[in-house]
């Protein structure tokens, strides 16, 4: 079974900043399978970037994928007011799987 | 425009069951594979089960096999979750969402969730 980790637990950053968030898998997966998601308190989540790489409909461009094999990356170029939030990695080996999540905080 | 309402959540005792149930609309669901997700309060997301667009082909994660049964009925537009024998550890928000499974794997909508709680 692939294990997803991502890191760093929480991200604390000011808005105007760069975010970098990591998501890792345990063996190599396709880059086809690797999405990325957002989540606000009590909402639920929302995709952002699915196939590594391309950013789901509606979603701003200071979003972005990238990465291949093991290591995936989340950038928020500059983040707004509404960016703080949880972020899931997901991927699909023999079933759907989730990593952890990061918490982008105000800092 | 995609909208996915769940229901059927609630208060149950250990041991007991539940149906959920999520409406669907704003799209031809008998084309789409569907699947519930779900969160325990204040952890991650954890899949849980996903049903092919026919209903022919069903996969759970090993945590619930055996006790979730997963079901559709396209006519009704209407994706459906049977849980059994439940646990404590089951306590959580379930979310139903649509699965794109073709050439690429991922969850392009989801619903607001409905709240199960297992607990004597």
């Amino acid at each position: 079974e692939i294990v997803l980790t991502q890191s760093p637990g929480t991200l604390s950053l000011s808005p105007g900043e760069r975010a970098t968030l990591s998501c890792r898998a345990s063996q190599s997966v396709s880059s086809s399978y690797l999405a990325w998601y957002q989540q606000k308190p009590g909402q639920a989540p929302r995709l952002l970037i699915y196939g590594a790489s391309s950013r789901a409909t509606g979603i701003p461009d200071r979003f972005s994928g990238s990465g291949s094999g093991t290591d995936f990356t989340l950038t928020i170029s500059r983040l707004e007011p509404e960016d703080f939030a949880v972020y899931y990695c997901q991927q699909y080996g023999s079933s759907p799987f989730f990593g952890g999540g990061t918490k982008v905080e105000i800092k | 425009q995609v909208q996915l309402v769940e229901s059927g959540g609630g208060l149950v005792k250990p041991g007991g069951s539940l149906r959920l149930s999520c409406a669907a609309s704003g799209f031809t669901f008998s084309d789409y594979y569907m699947s519930w997700i779900r969160q325990a309060p204040g952890k991650g997301l954890e899949w849980v089960s996903y049903i092919s667009s026919s209903g022919s082909t069903i996969y759970y994660a090993d945590s619930v096999k055996g006790r979730f049964t997963i079901s559709r009925d396209n006519a009704k537009n209407s994706l459906y979750l049977q849980m059994n024998s439940l646990r404590a550890e089951d306590t959580a928000v379930y979310y139903c969402a649509r699965w794109q499974q073709w050439l690429v794997r991922y969850f392009d909508y989801w619903g607001q969730g409905t709240l199960v709680t297992v607990s004597s």
